[in-house]
């Protein structure tokens, strides 16, 4: 059966530092993948999404990157943290059926980034 | 994306049936309709997505009305577990995007 890991599970970051969030998925090959960001009381915000190595496409301008070095995984960077930057980041993963994006999404349990 | 409208909130008792309806009365021919739930802390989870035709898995039951403007995920036998947030999401069949549109959803209670 195919996983989905992140980690790590909380972190707490001063403004200013660099982040590396990883994820990774095991039992499938070729996924899509995908990071998300939940701010508090808010909806899901797909940041990055990736069709394969080294293929990133961003959703919203901001000051996170995404990069996918391996298949199976995937990595959100930034090389300085903004207080807006806080937030529950989500990793996912979909088959990949050609340019059918109505496969169901498989969701990480997600890491808390708070920026002091 | 079409626009899904479900009620803010549900409660349920334990062992019980559940019923969580969801109106897309602007829905498309090739729109899929999607279900997640999210458990407080988590990552969402898929539960279900059907077409046309009502469809089962080992989670819950999709009933789609005839006219595809409604839909019902039904939860057999609630648990406490079973307590969430529930969103209707619906997907078209084209490439038209990748991001799932999550909505604020239903937060279901399930008291003992």
């Amino acid at each position: 059966s195919q996983t989905i890991h992140q980690w790590p599970a909380t972190l707490v970051q001063p403004v200013g530092s660099p982040l590396s969030l990883e994820c990774t998925v095991e039992g499938t090959s070729n996924p899509n993948l995908y990071w998300y960001r939940q701010a508090a009381g808010r909806g899901l915000q797909l940041l990055f999404y990736s069709v394969g190595i080294g293929q990133i496409s961003s959703e919203v301008p901001q000051n996170l990157s995404a990069s996918r070095p391996q298949d199976r995984q995937f990595i959100l960077s930034s090389k300085k943290l903004l207080l807006s930057d806080s937030g529950f980041y989500l990793c996912a993963w979909s088959v990949r059926l050609g340019f059918y994006s109505n496969q169901p999404q498989h969701f990480g349990d997600g890491t808390r980034l708070s920026i002091l | 994306d079409a626009k899904t409208t479900q009620p803010n909130s549900m409660e349920s008792n334990e062992e019980e049936p559940v019923h969580l309806p969801c109106n897309h009365s602007t829905i498309s021919g090739t729109d899929y309709i999607h279900w997640y739930r999210q458990l407080p802390s988590q990552g969402p989870e898929y539960v279900i997505h059907g077409l046309t035709s009502n469809v089962n898995n080992r989670m819950a039951s999709l009933a789609i009305a005839e006219d595809r403007k409604s839909s019902t995920l039904i939860l057999h036998r609630a648990t406490l577990r079973d307590a969430a947030v529930y969103y209707c999401i619906l997907r078209p069949s084209s490439n038209s995007g990748y991001a799932l549109n999550f909505g604020k959803g239903t937060s279901l209670l399930v008291t003992p």
